[in-house]
């Protein structure tokens, strides 16, 4: 099944623990994202990738980190969790520039 | 800079009635326009895009938008209402050139259907 994948679902970490959020398309899809949802925000993008080794920010790129090694994982870092990082997170990947994104089921994270 | 503006935070609507969630875009070059839709604690799912080809664009259950490059709209329309179609609708926009990888959302309408 074509799909994106991430783990975990849901995450309680405590501030600054170091954590990974993993991401994996089985699509051979050149694009891939984050984004965080946050009620009256909407989603807001965190960083984009346009191939392997190609990245690039979003709107509220601050505290986060991504690497793209390989053309199907696209983890999402946070060396130093705060609690204004909790949020919703959707790993998300698009074939082209004229596609919408297919998105992951999300990973619920809460920073204490 | 490109924006995404949705009139309504929530839009309420009976079963069988007319369904009509606004979006308005600004956008310096022409873009692509998508719509999802975000059922409770779930992902967000493609209802339909919008890439040019035509101005009329139908989606998946029943929906279907509508390009207006003069009124700078992309409104999703639904002839009828279902209670399945209670959810979080959110209109987004990808722009031709630049960066392309950067997909920028509205803040999204709720739809509640009522019996």
């Amino acid at each position: 099944e074509a799909q994106v994948t991430q783990n975990p679902r849901y995450l309680i970490t405590v501030t600054g623990k170091k954590l990974t959020v993993t991401c994996s398309q089985n699509m051979n899809h050149e694009y891939m994202s984050w984004y965080r949802q946050d009620p009256g925000l909407g989603l807001r993008q965190i960083y984009y990738s346009m191939n392997v080794e190609v990245t690039d920010k979003g709107d509220v790129p601050e505290g986060y980190k991504v690497s793209r090694k390989e053309k199907r994982n696209f983890p999402l870092i946070l060396e130093s969790p705060s609690p204004n990082q909790t949020s919703l997170y959707f790993c998300a990947s698009s074939l082209n520039r004229g596609d919408g994104y297919t998105f992951g089921s999300g990973t619920r994270l809460t920073v204490v | 800079a490109q924006s995404v503006t949705q009139l309504g935070s929530h839009v309420s609507v009976s079963e069988g009635a007319l369904v009509l969630l606004r979006c308005n875009y600004s956008s310096s070059v022409p873009p692509y326009l998508f719509w999802y839709v975000q059922y409770p604690n779930q992902g967000l799912q493609l209802l339909l895009k919008y890439t040019s080809a035509a101005t009329l664009v139908k989606g998946i259950n029943g929906f279907e938008a509508e390009f207006k490059k003069s009124e700078t709209s992309f409104h999703l329309t639904k002839p009828s209402a279902h209670m399945s179609d209670a959810a979080e609708y959110f209109c987004a926009l990808k722009n031709y050139g630049g960066s392309q990888g950067n997909l920028i959302f509205g803040k999204g309408t709720k739809l509640s259907v009522k019996p």
